[in-house]
């Protein structure tokens, strides 16, 4: 059981705004920003979003970031075949002193 | 930019312990903004952060409650790396280890806890 949540899959068709949820506590999102992944398959995690919603150099603009409370959202727009991935969330967690991540959405482009 | 080079063994025995070395470049493990961490995946846990180091005028280490007790993560400044030594592994441990300063990531090293 991770201890931040996302709901396991997702899907769109190319072109189309998909929308991924997290969901934590305030302990770790409340009180810390969030970092999103892309973990394509057999390859490592690369980071998508950093500070809630910050797109590191080389990540295109269709890929954003949000938060509010204890909860962070990463958006799609525009969707390509390519972005067919798993997608993480991760904060850092003042009360277990770690970082934590989220289970994983493994999106679909259909 | 930063890379991180990732070296040891695929494959240790139960009781023994798993050492990996993360390699960096484009950055020092003394730096005073970074941190550098373990991570694991396998398909029972997911992604589980193990431990890190850093350096804020002298070194401090976190480490995770789950392996905490088995787990060391020590910088090697001689040589601009960092270390992971987890003692008295099981089957349980046999995942894919991951070096990170949380942007970015080492490309992995798959370790099997195997007789």
């Amino acid at each position: 059981q991770s201890v931040l949540t996302q709901p396991p899959s997702a899907s769109g068709t190319p072109g189309q705004r998909v929308t991924i949820s997290c969901s934590g506590s305030r302990s770790n999102i409340g009180g810390n920003t969030v970092n999103w992944y892309q973990q394509l398959p057999g390859t490592a995690p690369k980071v998508l979003i950093y500070n809630n919603n910050q797109r590191p150099s080389g990540v295109p603009d269709r890929f954003s970031g949000s938060k509010s409370g204890t909860s962070a959202s990463l958006a799609i727009s525009g969707l390509q075949s390519e972005d067919e991935a798993d997608y993480y969330c991760a904060a850092w967690d003042a009360s277990l002193n770690g970082w934590v991540f989220g289970g994983g959405t493994r999106l679909t482009v259909l | 930019q930063v890379q991180l080079q990732q070296s040891g063994p695929g494959l240790v025995k139960p009781s023994q312990t798993l050492s990996l070395t993360c390699a960096i470049s484009g950055d020092s493990v003394s730096s005073n903004s970074a941190t550098w961490n373990w991570i694991r995946q396998s398909p029972s846990r997911g992604l589980e952060w193990l431990g890190r180091t850093y350096y804020r005028s002298k070194w401090f280490n976190d480490y995770a409650v789950s392996v905490k007790g088995r787990i060391t993560v020590n910088p090697d400044t001689s040589k601009n790396q960092f270390s992971l030594q987890l003692n008295s592994v099981t089957p349980e441990d046999t995942a894919v280890y991951y070096c990170t300063n949380m942007d970015v990531w080492g490309r992995g090293t798959t370790v099997t806890v195997s007789s």
